[in-house]
């Protein structure tokens, strides 16, 4: 069974770019959520979608977007990009958003480098 | 707003000792908790998920306890080997429709062969 594949797996932008990760969920998972992980803040959520709707919301500012698609696919994008942007971008998918007794399975992830 | 400490910060212990990882949590109205590790440079491997309603786990050499009241979980490791070297996070669930998770600050363990 495939797990959560994440690409590119590395990716190097200048300042003031935008870029766009992708994430492909576990087979039959409706629920992806992403997440930045910095040395100095640590892991942070960014968003959760199901059924192509987002449900949940960090608090970034609005130059970090995502979206879902109808096979659950999702990307995610970062626009005017700052050098604090670079990070790992990790995805996660679940079958129902985590309920019961399922927990996340997250991807290797997408290390993002801004110069 | 939830807060998630996980201490120490960094841990060595010689190989084939038991060990214990500890996670506190300021709110205790949570869903579930859920333990992870994570190599150098790579994704999160799910380790353990308890949901509110138990108090343990076990995976293999791992038992994970919850105490809802007291805000805290710990991770035991039995048997340390050098491949259980690694970064343990712990991740909470606040309540069921909230997709979030909240992640401690880690646990860098070092098992020395």
């Amino acid at each position: 069974k495939a797990g959560v594949t994440q690409t590119p797996r590395y990716l190097i932008k200048t300042r003031g770019q935008q870029v766009t990760l992708s994430c492909s969920p576990i087979s039959g998972h409706r629920s992806v959520s992403w997440y930045q992980q910095t040395p100095g803040q640590g892991l942070q959520f960014l968003f959760e979608y199901f059924s192509e709707t987002q449900r949940n919301k960090g608090n970034f500012p609005g130059r970090f977007s995502g979206r879902q698609f109808s096979n659950s696919r999702s990307e995610m994008n970062v626009s005017t990009l700052e050098l604090g942007d670079s990070a790992l971008y990790l995805c996660a998918s679940s079958p129902i958003g985590g309920q019961g007794a399922y927990g996340y399975t997250f991807g290797s992830g997408t290390r993002l480098t801004v110069v | 707003k939830q807060e998630v400490t996980q201490i120490p910060a960094a841990l060595s212990v010689p190989e084939g000792e038991n060990l214990v990882l500890n996670c506190s949590f300021t709110d205790s109205a949570i869903y579930n908790l859920q333990w992870f590790r994570q190599d150098p440079g790579k994704g999160l491997t799910s380790l353990l998920l308890i949901q509110s309603s138990q108090r343990e786990q076990t995976s293999g050499r791992l038992n994970a306890s919850l105490d809802k009241s007291s805000g805290r979980s710990t991770l035991y490791i039995a048997a340390s080997q050098p491949g259980d070297s690694a970064t343990y996070l712990c991740a909470v669930r606040e309540n069921f429709g909230n997709e979030k998770l909240t992640f401690g600050t880690g646990t860098r363990l070092t098992i020395i062969p």
